[in-house]
């Protein structure tokens, strides 16, 4: 079975810009969780779409949005990037069983100039 | 906020050597696991254990959960420089609807 996968894997913005992210979780796998990756502040919860709606939620601003598709492929959008938006975006898919793992995508690595 | 929180949050060991890491955590969980992440890359799922086990293990790995304590603790034996990594602890809560909750992660370093 192919992993996840994540596209772009490499993204250079400037302030104010929007970007797009795409995952492509395992086959069969209908969750789809997103997370930021910072040094200062770790792995911070996103946001999770499961059967095409979103599941939970963290506590990121509203220029943080997501979605996921019919063939479970979830996308997130971040709207008028900010500096402090660098960061490494992961994405994760699991089967959302009792006692599930996530399995992790290689991330996007997101640089706002 | 994180949930887990590991400790300690660096770990410099010689090859061969056993790695002791552990986690605190603060609310009821169903399970709490273990990651591995290697540098800038995604995460490996590398053990869970549930609320009602108190041991795990898998190859060079052993997990304990002390529930009373909300505490756990990730055991590698025989280290070898290929485990040098990212480790987090992720706990799965009770509620409706729970997430996984990562900690901020333990590096460890295991010199040849």
């Amino acid at each position: 079975k192919a992993g996840v996968t994540q596209t772009p894997r490499y993204l250079i913005k400037t302030r104010g810009q929007q970007v797009t992210l795409s995952c492509s979780p395992i086959s069969g796998h209908r969750s789809v969780s997103w997370y930021q990756q910072t040094p200062g502040q770790g792995l911070q919860f996103l946001f999770e779409y499961f059967s095409e709606t979103q599941r939970n939620k963290g506590n990121f601003p509203g220029r943080f949005s997501g979605r996921q598709f019919s063939n479970s492929r979830s996308e997130m959008n971040v709207s008028t990037l900010e500096l402090g938006d660098s960061a490494l975006y992961l994405c994760a898919s699991s089967l959302l069983t009792i006692d599930y793992e996530q399995y992790f995508g290689p991330g996007t690595r997101l640089t706002v100039t | 906020s994180q949930q887990g929180e590991e400790d300690p949050q660096a770990l410099s060991i010689q090859e061969g050597e056993n790695a002791t890491m552990n986690c605190s955590y603060k609310t009821s969980i169903n399970n709490l696991q273990w990651y591995r992440q290697n540098s800038g890359r995604g995460l490996v799922h590398l053990i869970l254990i549930r609320s009602n086990e108190r041991e795990k293990h898998s190859g060079r790995l052993r997990v304990t959960l002390d529930t009373s304590k909300k505490s756990s603790s990730l055991l590698i034996t025989a280290s070898r420089a290929a485990d040098t990594a990212s480790y987090f602890c992720a706990t799965d809560g009770t509620g409706a609807n729970s997430k996984l909750t990562f900690g901020k992660g333990i590096t460890l370093s295991v010199r040849p």
